[in-house]
């Protein structure tokens, strides 16, 4: 079966260095996402991305993450100067909107991420 | 008042047992719905999907969605210890382009064998 596969899966890095999350969503997907999720808290929105650009992102999005499709295969997700809150587990997502019916998102194993 | 509700649990039930999860979700403008399952430090695992008021069902999973009542619901039956988890519901509004999940903050549920 098809899957969203994330590297790394675990990274540990100092508060202030610049990490980058790497994703590989399902072939054939046109949408991806980037979620995120702190130990002990529900799943929250960061950003989706569709046709090279993002399409939407949370508050939480802000100047220090960007995303990119370098290729036509790998989605990441930058933040550029890591702070402490930055802790979490984050989740790369794709989706097929071509269909009308069956619109589903699947999610990765996740990146958990431990600021230090 | 937050857009979706879950009670996070935890929940336990013996094997065998019929297990109902629910949520609660404030926005009349979520159209779909969606339960997903997720083992610990793993990611969502997507298990039913619906968009419409009524029953599905698929194996020994039941989603049950009142939008009268923007109550969901979903029902396991013949619980087994492998359904231990914690169970999340989602859901969106369906814009082109724009399918941003909202999620419930997860409910824990262990299967007692």
């Amino acid at each position: 079966e098809p899957e969203v596969t994330q590297t790394p899966s675990h990274q540990v890095t100092q508060m202030g260095q610049e990490v980058i999350l790497r994703c590989v969503p399902i072939s054939n997907h046109l949408y991806f996402y980037w979620y995120r999720q702190i130990l002990g808290q529900k799943v929250e929105f960061l950003v989706s991305f569709y046709n090279n650009e993002i399409s939407e992102k949370s508050e939480i999005f802000d100047d220090q993450f960007s995303v990119e499709r370098p290729d036509g295969s790998n989605f990441t997700l930058k933040i550029r100067s890591t702070k402490l809150e930055d802790s979490a587990m984050y989740f790369c997502a794709s989706s097929d909107f071509r269909r009308y019916s069956g619109n589903t998102i699947y999610f990765g194993e996740g990146s958990w991420l431990t600021v230090v | 008042q937050k857009e979706v509700e879950q009670d996070p649990g935890p929940l336990s039930v013996p094997e065998g047992a019929i297990v109902s999860l629910n949520c609660t979700y404030s926005n009349s403008a979520f159209q779909y719905f969606m339960w997903y399952r997720q083992y610990s430090r793993k990611g969502p695992e997507l298990l039913m999907y619906t968009y419409s008021s009524g029953n599905k069902e698929d194996g020994r999973f039941t989603a049950q969605v009142d939008k009268s009542s923007k109550y969901i619901s979903l029902f396991i039956r013949d619980s087994q210890p492998s359904d231990s988890a914690t169970y999340l519901c989602a859901m969106h509004i369906r814009l082109f382009g724009n399918e941003k999940l909202t999620f419930g903050t997860g409910t824990r549920l262990t299967i007692i064998p």
